[in-house]
């Protein structure tokens, strides 16, 4: 079965601390992998992609296909990081995009 | 550059009745997805419109149902509404080419009650 799991709904860290939301797939073939990013009352929007291998406003995330898993990370966490982070896959060559539940970053002061 | 616009913002219907959700795509993009999101969960795949067809489909009744149009706006229609349809749609578009990776754009959502 195609799914992305995003096993914490809400995770609070203090500002300046480590930030890790997790993600684990299930996909039989390459997929890509993405997290998207809504701010407060903003739309949902990309914040990286694996093929990119790009750090975004801090965050980077490795594909680690032996465990399948797509982890978003940041050293340090700043109050604006603050927002609800979703985790997507789309197999290569498709157009479907299979999205998480969604993890609620709260950075606290 | 012009975003993904989605109307309405709001809309109540009773179940039953039969509902048309809009969407203007981003300025370049020839690819519309419609997806999802009920409350506490991720968006789930609808549809997709390119070349004004549907070529792809998720797993949702025949009752939703969709149109894209040659300046590559999109309509979803949502016939005999059910009180579980209650939830925010999404319209994403996107460039679709030889590449095949450009990643979706967001609308805002319309956010459909049925009473």
């Amino acid at each position: 079965a195609q799914r992305v799991t995003q096993p914490e709904k809400l995770l609070s860290v203090f500002k300046g601390a480590p930030v890790e939301l997790k993600c684990n797939y299930s996909y039989s073939g390459s997929p890509e992998l993405f997290w998207y990013v809504q701010y407060s009352r903003q739309r949902l929007q990309l914040l990286l992609r694996h093929i990119s291998r790009e750090s975004i406003k801090g965050f980077t995330a490795d594909l680690n296909k032996g465990e399948t898993s797509f982890h978003l990370k940041k050293p340090f966490a700043q109050e604006e990081d603050s927002a609800m982070y979703y985790c997507a896959l789309k197999g290569s060559g498709t157009y479907k995009y299979i999205f998480g539940t969604g993890t609620r970053l709260k950075v606290l002061a | 550059e012009t975003g993904v616009t989605q109307s309405p913002t709001h809309l109540i219907k009773t179940r039953g009745q039969q509902v048309t959700l809009r969407c203007s795509s981003q300025s370049g993009h020839n690819t519309v997805s419609w997806y999802q999101q009920a409350l506490g969960q991720g968006p789930q795949f609808i549809f997709q419109y390119y070349r004004e067809e549907e070529n792809g489909r998720g797993n949702f009744p025949p009752r939703f149902s969709g149109l894209q149009f040659p300046n590559y706006s999109s309509e979803l229609n949502v016939n005999a509404l059910e009180l579980d349809d209650s939830a925010l749609y999404l319209c994403a578009s996107t460039l679709s080419g030889s590449n095949n990776n450009s990643p979706l754009h967001f609308g805002n959502g319309t956010r459909l009650t049925v009473t």
